[in-house]
């Protein structure tokens, strides 16, 4: 089975602190992504990447930032957090090419909130 | 960009009571069509999925969607729900062709009463 493990889940941090949400999968795919997830919103893409040191930006990408040094790695930064970014956030994996079956691969969840 | 829409936020069914979940998306073109499901406490995870083919799909657990591509829709449904059908189910969709990104519509969450 394919495993997305994200470290934390559960975090409590302040306005303005640095925050990082890491994310880890087992299966060797080379497509990850981070979502948010709002009640009423559904999931929102916030970056992803298709392969070490490569990332693009999703819909919501403000305030965010990402890093994939390592192909099973793949962190989402929030430089100085805000309120705003009261969330649940979403890890996923996919394979690409000939076995790309459209199927996203998604961790727990981290809930991060911003007092 | 496409959207996803869930008419349905919140839908409160008893046990053996039919489920249909409205999705629609604004794509024109060729799309691939997902559900997920989300139970209390789990990750998300695919329930079916329309690439091509038969428009009427059949999933986990007895879910099954149709494909209608005039309507540009996607709806999910289940004969007779049951107390572990109670999670927040999402549809989703991707462009044929543009990569791995997926658009999910809000959610629709279902409480069965047992």
């Amino acid at each position: 089975d394919v495993k997305v493990t994200q470290s934390s889940r559960y975090l409590v941090k302040r306005t303005g602190e640095k925050v990082f949400l890491e994310c880890v999968q087992d299966m060797d795919h080379e497509n990850m992504f981070w979502y948010r997830q709002d009640p009423g919103l559904g999931l929102r893409l916030i970056y992803f990447s298709y392969d070490v040191k490569m990332k693009e930006k999703g819909d919501i990408p403000e305030g965010y930032s990402v890093s994939r040094e390592k192909k099973e790695r793949f962190s989402l930064i929030l430089e100085s957090a805000s309120t705003n970014q009261t969330s649940m956030y979403l890890c996923a994996s996919s394979p690409p090419g000939q076995a790309d079956t459209g199927e996203l691969f998604f961790g727990e969840g981290s809930r991060l909130t911003v007092l | 960009a496409q959207s996803v829409s869930q008419h349905n936020h919140h839908v409160i069914l008893s046990e053996a009571a039919s489920l249909e979940l409205g999705c629609n998306y604004s794509y024109g073109g060729t799309v691939n069509l997902f559900w997920y499901v989300q139970y209390p406490g789990q990750h998300l995870q695919l329930l079916l999925k329309y690439f091509s083919g038969d428009p009427l799909v059949k999933g986990i657990k007895g879910f099954e969607a149709e494909f209608i591509k005039s309507k540009f829709s996607f709806n999910l449904r289940k004969p007779s729900v049951q107390w572990s059908d109670t999670a927040e189910y999402f549809c989703a969709v991707r462009v044929y062709n543009a990569g791995n990104m997926l658009t999910f519509g809000g959610g629709t969450r279902l409480m069965v009463k047992p």
